[in-house]
């Protein structure tokens, strides 16, 4: 595997489901993140990881809950969702959050839908 | 409210002719812009970008225009191919978070053969 892959590619879930989205970067990266793409809306960021710690909570509900156990691997935990939150969740990799690694590389995306 | 702005959904040109896409931004404290290319079930790639001490990079068919005063970018794409068909998102960071990238809502590119 290369890059940045993400599963599920697609999910379907009622609001009483607990489910988890699993990214995982193969570049040797010290920063992830989780973004959020609603339909005729720009992408979102929701959560930064660097070097595991949390650096970055975009006043992202509760019902989502990131983790992140290494560098290489991010999840993001979903429990009690609402129908508005069916998007594409993306994930993506940085070399580093510090000063000119700007250059962030992106999953495929979950496609979530709630029911 | 949005901060990067892609006031065109959509665009179609002729193979071999010049693409361009515009952005605009209204965060003074932007000093990073990038460019990523968006095919259907597959992520964002990223294309191009341009710090603000510059008005212009080139990589390429690809060369990104910046005007500070007018808070606007573009971005050429020349000669324009059928494989460049896809989603063109402007992103912009600012200084001291640069890893928090703003997006716009992206246009989508259509070159006809």
């Amino acid at each position: 595997e290369t890059g940045v892959t993400q599963t599920p590619r697609h999910l379907v879930m009622g609001m009483t489901n607990k489910k988890s989205l699993k990214c995982e970067q193969h570049l040797g990266h010290n920063a992830m993140y989780w973004y959020k793409q609603s339909a005729k809306k720009p992408l979102e960021l929701m959560f930064v990881y660097s070097l595991e710690e949390r650096v970055e909570n975009n006043s992202v509900p509760s019902r989502f809950s990131p983790e992140c156990p290494n560098s290489s691997h991010l999840f993001l935990h979903l429990h009690t969702l609402q129908p508005e939150d069916s998007a594409l969740y993306l994930c993506a990799s940085s070399q580093s959050t510090g000063p000119a690694y700007n250059e962030q590389f992106f999953g495929p995306g979950t496609r979530l839908t709630v029911l | 409210d949005q901060q990067v702005k892609q006031n065109s959904p959509s665009l179609s040109v002729q193979e071999g002719r010049i693409s361009i896409l515009n952005c605009d931004y209204t965060n003074s404290m932007f000093d990073y812009f990038l460019w990523y290319k968006k095919y259907p079930a597959e992520g964002p790639t990223f294309l191009i970008s341009i710090s603000s001490i510059k008005d212009k990079n080139e990589d390429g068919r690809f060369t990104v225009f910046l005007n500070k005063s007018a808070k606007h970018l573009s971005l050429h794409i020349v000669p324009s191919q059928p494989g460049d068909s896809a989603v063109y998102f402007c992103a912009a960071s600012a200084r001291g978070s640069n890893y928090k990238l703003t997006f716009g809502k992206g246009t989508l590119l259509t070159v006809n053969p």
